[in-house]
């Protein structure tokens, strides 16, 4: 039962425009959402994260936004790079308590073209 | 910032014969670490939980005695997947929590089971 959701397997961006990626989720105990950045055959690596009390968080060149009542997500990349280019996953936990496992979407495979 | 090292990054074995994964922390202690499976174009799925001197918790449809995790000290997780069948074969991945709060992952193992 797939409780975060990527229903964009794929994006393609030119460089310099903005990389809009979507998540959506169904369990709403989920209070913890994080964004992960992964190449093929290497582990995920951390770029943002966002708790349930907040909207938006924003580091650099990346903002996540959320809405809780729609239960939605979304991760924006500004200006977006040709080094952007990976599979973004997201994912989302009961609580920001490292203790929990994380649940995690399919990915959105992101291509930034020059 | 907290490292695990994941090893081996590439093992191709037999059917029916065993392969052990390692996973050590190497400049913090890991309390818990996470074990996630993931299939071509699918989540990372997690697998087992374990805390260091406990037994693992398997989610459900997780084989116990197939995939045996060890966490018996605060810096090495091991995942031996027993008696490989060609089904087995995917991309193994370990996750500790920090203690901040965040999580820092393995490179990951891919297994092919020949």
């Amino acid at each position: 039962d797939q409780q975060v959701k990527q229903n964009s397997p794929s994006l393609s961006v030119q460089e310099g425009r903005i990389s809009i990626l979507n998540c959506d989720y169904t369990n709403s105990m989920f209070d913890y959402f994080l964004w992960y950045k992964k190449y093929p055959a290497e582990g995920p690596t951390f770029l943002i994260s966002i708790s349930s009390i907040k909207d938006k968080n924003e580091d650099g060149r990346f903002t996540v936004f959320l809405n809780k009542s729609a239960k939605h997500l979304s991760l924006h990349i500004v200006p977006s790079q040709p080094g952007d280019s990976a599979v973004y996953f997201c994912a989302a936990s009961p609580n920001s308590n490292s203790g929990y496992a994380l649940n995690f979407g399919k990915g959105t495979s992101l291509l930034v073209t020059p | 910032g907290a490292v695990v090292s994941q090893h081996p990054s590439r093992v191709i074995c037999k059917s029916g014969t065993s392969v052990k994964i390692e996973c050590r922390s190497l400049d913090f202690q890991a309390t818990t670490m996470f074990w996630y499976r993931q299939f071509p174009k699918q989540s990372l799925m997690l697998m087992a939980t374990s805390n260091e001197g406990s037994k693992a918790t398997y989610e459900q449809g997780v084989e116990k005695d197939k995939f045996l995790i060890n966490h018996a000290s605060l810096t090495l997780s091991t995942l031996t997947v027993t008696s490989a069948h060609p089904e087995d074969s995917s991309f193994y991945i370990c996750s500790a929590s920090l203690q901040d709060g965040g999580y820092t992952f393995g490179s990951g193992t891919r297994l092919t089971v020949v």
